[in-house]
């Protein structure tokens, strides 16, 4: 069964400081991965995504990495400012069939909160 | 900056009342979706709508909920006769281009409480 865990499920830090969050999955083949950000009672807005073929993408001070061997992915949050407090979703795309949305399989979340 | 937009932003309904929820979509995009998402769960996928019919939907897409596209801008999620269970964040999504390759916008979500 396709899975995709998210760790930690929550988190605690100082503005200013980093962090990493981990996403694991076992959908195979799989097309791409995305990494989203959302705030409490919003919308998921996308941050990456990634194909199996990219190892690195960055968006401002969020960046993702990928290790499709291992399938692993990561989200280094840099810097991070009070405004980074959300929760951050991973989500696996397969290769496609269709427009196959219900494919998508999505992590339970990492929820951060940036202290000042 | 196009967006996904989705009314009510928020709904209160009876137990076995029907519901229909409504989503703009962005203008040039083709692929339509419903996802929800119940308190402190994971989202889950509802159906995706492409060339006017459902392309994919999953279990919990039962008989009680519909689709509809009834003008060239609104797509709408209807649920017949709502369950308490159905209460739950209602995201509807869309993508110019099918879910492998097409980034996926997310619409701010309906929040239905079934009472």
């Amino acid at each position: 069964k396709n899975q995709v865990e998210q760790s930690p499920q929550s988190l605690i830090i100082l503005e200013g400081k980093n962090c990493t969050l981990q996403c694991n999955y076992t959908v195979s083949p799989f097309s791409n991965l995305r990494w989203y950000k959302q705030d409490t009672g919003r919308g998921p807005v996308s941050l990456t995504i990634m194909t199996f073929s990219e190892n690195t993408k960055s968006n401002g001070r969020y960046t993702a990495t990928l290790d499709a061997d291992t399938k692993q992915s990561s989200l280094h949050i840099t810097a991070s400012q009070l405004s980074d407090s959300a929760s951050y979703i991973c989500v696996v795309s397969p290769v496609k069939i269709k427009a196959a949305g219900n494919k998508l399989t999505f992590g339970g979340g990492t929820r951060v909160l940036v202290k000042p | 900056e196009p967006e996904v937009t989705q009314t009510p932003s928020h709904q209160v309904t009876q137990m076995g009342q029907e519901v229909i929820l409504r989503c703009v979509p962005i203008s040039n995009h083709l692929y339509f979706y419903w996802y929800r998402q119940i308190l402190g769960q994971k989202v889950e996928f509802l159906v995706s709508f492409y060339n006017n019919e459902i392309s994919e939907k999953s279990e919990i897409f039962d008989d009680q909920f519909s689709v509809e596209r009834p003008d060239g801008s609104n797509f709408t999620l209807k649920i017949r006769s709502t369950k308490l269970e159905d209460s739950a964040m209602y995201f509807c999504a869309s993508s110019e281009n099918s879910i492998d390759t097409g980034e996926l916008f997310f619409g701010e979500g309906s929040r239905l409480t079934v009472l």
